[in-house]
């Protein structure tokens, strides 16, 4: 099915150590989001990309890498984590055009750091 | 800047009644705005979508909302819940133009009480 995949679903990790969420989508959408869901924050964006090649700062960087190598990959890494870390992530993508189609999203990856 | 304000973290309805979620937004220029909804353990899904076309705007599930902009209000409802809208819903706004960020509000979890 079509859509947008995020890689791992769950994955614990030690404070410091790193790791890389990966996020697919097969629908060739020119603009990638990564954000983090929080209780009772709703979802802030990370960072996001325009296409290929290109990466712009959200609103939560921090603590944050991102990469677009390719048009339909949006990987997102950790270079230390910290227990700040902790939270739900989601991997959204859009089609560009003028009227604003609204985002697909992924079912999220759940990321516990101790 | 452009904001959402979500009324109501958590929602309770009895199953048939009338289901109201409030939200108010804030943004310098005519938005785009959107409802998600999200169930357990899954990504975003959106439920509609306003881009400046007619003011009522239906969605998915028999859901519906109406831009009011003399209120700054885009107030989601549906005539008749059911057990299966029982999720967390939330209101977003984008500006049309530029790479079209979209700004997510905190969320309200919905309760259909049987």
């Amino acid at each position: 099915n079509a859509g947008v995949t995020q890689t791992p679903k769950f994955r614990v990790l030690k404070t410091g150590q790193s790791m890389t969420l990966l996020c697919a989508q097969d629908m060739n959408h020119e603009y990638m989001y990564w954000y983090r869901q929080d209780p009772g924050m709703g979802l802030r964006l990370i960072h996001y990309s325009v296409g290929e090649g290109t990466t712009a700062k959200g609103e939560v960087p921090d603590g944050y890498n991102v990469s677009r190598l390719k048009k339909q990959n949006f990987l997102l890494g950790l270079e230390s984590a910290a227990p700040s870390q902790t939270s739900v992530y989601f991997c959204a993508s859009r089609l560009l055009g003028r009227d604003n189609y609204g985002y697909t999203f992924g079912s999220g990856t759940r990321l516990t750091v101790v | 800047a452009q904001s959402v304000t979500q009324l109501g973290s958590h929602v309770s309805v009895s199953e048939g009644a009338l289901v109201l979620l409030r939200c108010n937004y804030s943004s310098s220029v005519p938005p785009y705005l959107f409802w998600y909804v999200q169930y357990p353990n899954q990504g975003l899904q959106l439920l509609l979508k306003y881009t400046s076309a007619a003011t009522l705007v239906k969605g998915i599930n028999g859901f519906e909302a109406e831009f009011k902009k003399s209120e700054t209000s885009f107030h989601l409802t549906k005539p008749s819940a059911h057990m299966r809208d029982a999720a967390e819903y939330f209101c977003a706004v984008s500006d049309p133009g530029g790479y079209q960020k979209v700004t997510f509000g905190t969320g309200t979890k919905l309760q259909v009480i049987p």
